[in-house]
């Protein structure tokens, strides 16, 4: 079945640790997005990758890196976890970027940093 | 700044028919998109409007109006499974989503 898939479901991670992240896409979207979400706040853009090889900063992109070394996936590390990354991690993709495309999402990874 | 505002909560009795407000304020105007997420799973994709007027699909149905910054999603002959989060999100001038906190839809028999 096509679509997003994203691991670990949930990872609970002392402070200082370091974590990725998986995601991976079968639909050969050129656009993956990585956002977090937070309790009444809307879903924040952390890393997008317009194309494979080619990543940006979105709205809160410090403590986190990405890397989109083919299509299919875009993990997203967290180089020492701290507990304000607890969130709700969701992974995207749409067909391109540059134009208004739907976006679909993984499941997401539930973390918390202790 | 940019700003996306929607009650954060709403109740309806199954079979009527509730309209969720969205207004923004973003840098340029690339389209309105709705989503849906039920409790502790990841949002779908609704309704995407770009020019002014109403979209209608099915039970939802989907208005904009540019000139106001205004958008609502209508959902008729409502059902306990549209008990959900709603989500409106506008994509700017650089084609990124920004996105509303979202409004708590509960449903009561």
């Amino acid at each position: 079945i096509a679509g997003i898939t994203q691991a670990p479901t949930s990872q609970i991670l002392a402070a200082g640790r370091r974590m990725t992240l998986r995601c991976t896409q079968d639909m050969r979207h050129n656009a993956m997005y990585w956002y977090r979400q937070d309790l009444g706040l809307g879903l924040r853009l952390i890393h997008y990758s317009n194309t494979a090889g080619t990543t940006g900063k979105g709205e809160v992109p410090d403590g986190y890196s990405v890397s989109r070394a083919n299509t299919d996936d875009f993990p997203l590390t967290l180089a020492s976890a701290v507990p304000s990354q607890t969130s709700v991690y969701f992974c995207a993709s749409s067909e391109g970027s540059g134009r208004a495309n739907e976006q679909f999402f993984g499941p997401g990874t539930r973390l918390t940093v202790l | 700044g940019q700003n996306i505002d929607q009650p954060t909560e709403m109740t309806a009795t199954e079979g009527a028919i509730v309209q969720i407000n969205c207004t923004y304020q973003t840098s340029g105007f690339n389209g309105l998109f709705w989503y849906q997420q039920h409790a502790g799973e990841a949002p779908t994709f609704l309704s995407y409007n770009v020019l002014d007027g109403l979209e209608e699909k099915g039970r939802f149905s989907s208005f904009l109006s540019r000139s106001k910054g205004y958008s609502y999603l209508l959902l008729k002959e409502l059902q306990m499974k549209d008990s959900a989060s709603y989500l409106c999100a506008v994509m700017d001038s650089n084609y990124q989503l920004i996105w509303g906190a979202g409004t708590k839809l509960i449903i009561k028999p």
